[in-house]
């Protein structure tokens, strides 16, 4: 079984404050990890394509570490806007195949 | 322009019967997707295909068949539906075969509803 977890499952921040939460999965087999955010009535749209250990990638307030030795990935965003209100999934490409998390959901409070 | 469309967007219908779902990507992409939301919204891979490649998840039960016209398109087809079916069924699409790179675009998704 290929578990994929993601924590927190939901989170409430005030607008402006800054986040973060993880996604951790086997690091045996790893060979990529895409973060997709998905708002609610709309399809998951791609963040970040991530395959090497130590990677950092960034997108405006958005970024995210990656560590495939220990099977982890780190998403952080900055300053959280209402905008920013979404699920956010993870999937790590597991040999042959994509495995999402289940997500955390992020409630940006105004 | 819609990159990944899913029809219908929503299906409703009776268990045991047959039905299909259709996608198409206008994107040129290579590589298609089949997704199942379960019930804890779980997002699953049932297959990836190009056009040299299928590959699906063993848990896939067999009723459940891809079909590929051509590389824009990626049919869902589904015999004797069972109440479990009822979910959301995403297709998606990717430039190429790797996989390692490749960002994934999602259609907005079809919702299945077997009574």
């Amino acid at each position: 079984i290929l578990n994929v977890e993601q924590s927190p499952q939901s989170l409430h921040v005030q607008e402006g404050d800054s986040t973060n939460f993880t996604c951790s999965f086997p690091s045996s087999n790893f060979y990529a990890l895409h973060w997709y955010r998905w708002e609610t009535a709309k399809s998951p749209e791609a963040l970040f394509v991530m395959t090497l250990n130590g990677d950092e990638k960034k997108k405006g307030r958005i970024s995210a570490t990656l560590n495939t030795k220990e099977g982890y990935s780190y998403l952080y965003i900055k300053g959280s806007q209402p905008e920013d209100s979404a699920t956010y999934l993870c999937a790590p490409l597991l040999g042959q195949n994509f495995v999402f998390g289940p997500g955390t959901r992020l409630s940006v409070l105004p | 322009d819609t990159a990944v469309s899913q029809t219908p967007k929503y299906l409703v219908t009776q268990m045991g019967n047959d039905k299909s779902i259709k996608c198409e990507q206008n994107l040129g992409h290579d590589t298609m997707y089949w997704y199942k939301q379960d019930s804890k919204k779980f997002l699953k891979i049932m297959f990836s295909y190009n056009n040299k490649e299928l590959i699906i998840n063993e848990t896939v039960p067999n009723r459940f068949s891809p079909k590929s016209p051509d590389k824009a398109h990626l049919n869902l087809h589904i015999n004797s539906l069972e109440l479990g079916d009822s979910a959301v069924y995403f297709c998606a699409s990717s430039l190429g075969t790797s996989g390692v790179q490749e960002t994934q675009y999602f259609g907005p998704g079809t919702r299945l509803l077997v009574l």
